[in-house]
């Protein structure tokens, strides 16, 4: 299992774009590369998953560079809402993404 | 879609007794689902996988006669909590796989809301 990192945590201003950054140095050729958010007292959410180049969806972006060692959640313009844990994971599939890091703690301030 | 529900939301019971977590893939068939524990400002930690009609495969160091899962249908799985004691209480989430992958993508988890157990 690839293990990642990432920083503890991040503050940021409304309307600002907020890049929240992966490491996975040892990424394998069949992994993919899935982030989740979580607040408190709910069980995870899926944002976004990606195997190379750029991803994007209606909440994000996903941005992985060609030696796929790292990868880099993009978040828009964000809200006092998207205060939250946000957490990288990757495997090949669902039954080899099950450990979590610590995760970013991102604090979205007025 | 993909939506997963857990029942209870939340539970307190007292010392001693057994507690019964459903978690329901409520649009998709899963055939694989994972209970995961997490306690106050941590992250998630991975207690057990369970497949439709087998048994389930527990992580080192959790207690398979203490947590007993249950995954008898494709949507439904339960986890229960024997004997439950104060250190027992903690935010345990289940998640599902519905195993199939689409276009640049892989199969992905799918949370249910979390179960937050108080044991007095």
């Amino acid at each position: 299992l690839a293990k990642t990192t990432q920083p503890i945590s991040m503050d940021s201003y409304e309307g600002q774009e907020v890049n929240i950054t992966c490491s996975h140095n040892n990424i394998a050729t069949n992994d993919y590369i899935t982030w989740y958010q979580q607040f408190p007292s709910q069980g995870p959410r899926f944002i976004i998953q990606g195997y190379k180049t750029k991803v994007t969806n209606e909440v994000a972006s996903l941005f992985i560079p060609a030696d796929r060692k790292s990868s880099t959640l993009s978040l828009p313009r964000v809200s006092l809402s998207d205060t939250a844990v946000y957490y990288c994971l990757v495997g090949p599939d669902a039954g080899n993404m099950l450990t979590f890091g610590g995760g970013t703690r991102l604090m979205v301030k007025p | 879609g993909a939506v997963v529900s857990q029942h209870p939301s939340w539970v307190i019971c007292k010392s001693g007794t057994s507690v019964k977590i459903e978690c329901r893939s409520l649009d998709f068939q899963a055939t694989t689902m994972f209970w995961y524990r997490q306690f106050p400002k941590q992250s998630l930690m991975l207690m057990a996988t369970s497949n439709e009609g087998s048994k389930a495969t527990y992580e080192q160091g959790v207690e398979k006669d203490k947590f007993l899962i249950n995954h008898a249908s494709l949507t439904l799985s339960t986890l229960t909590v024997t004997s439950a004691h104060p250190e027992d209480s903690s935010f345990y989430i289940c998640s599902a796989s519905g195993g199939r992958a689409t276009s640049g993508r892989t199969d992905t988890q799918y949370f249910g809301p979390g179960t937050r157990l108080t044991v007095l």
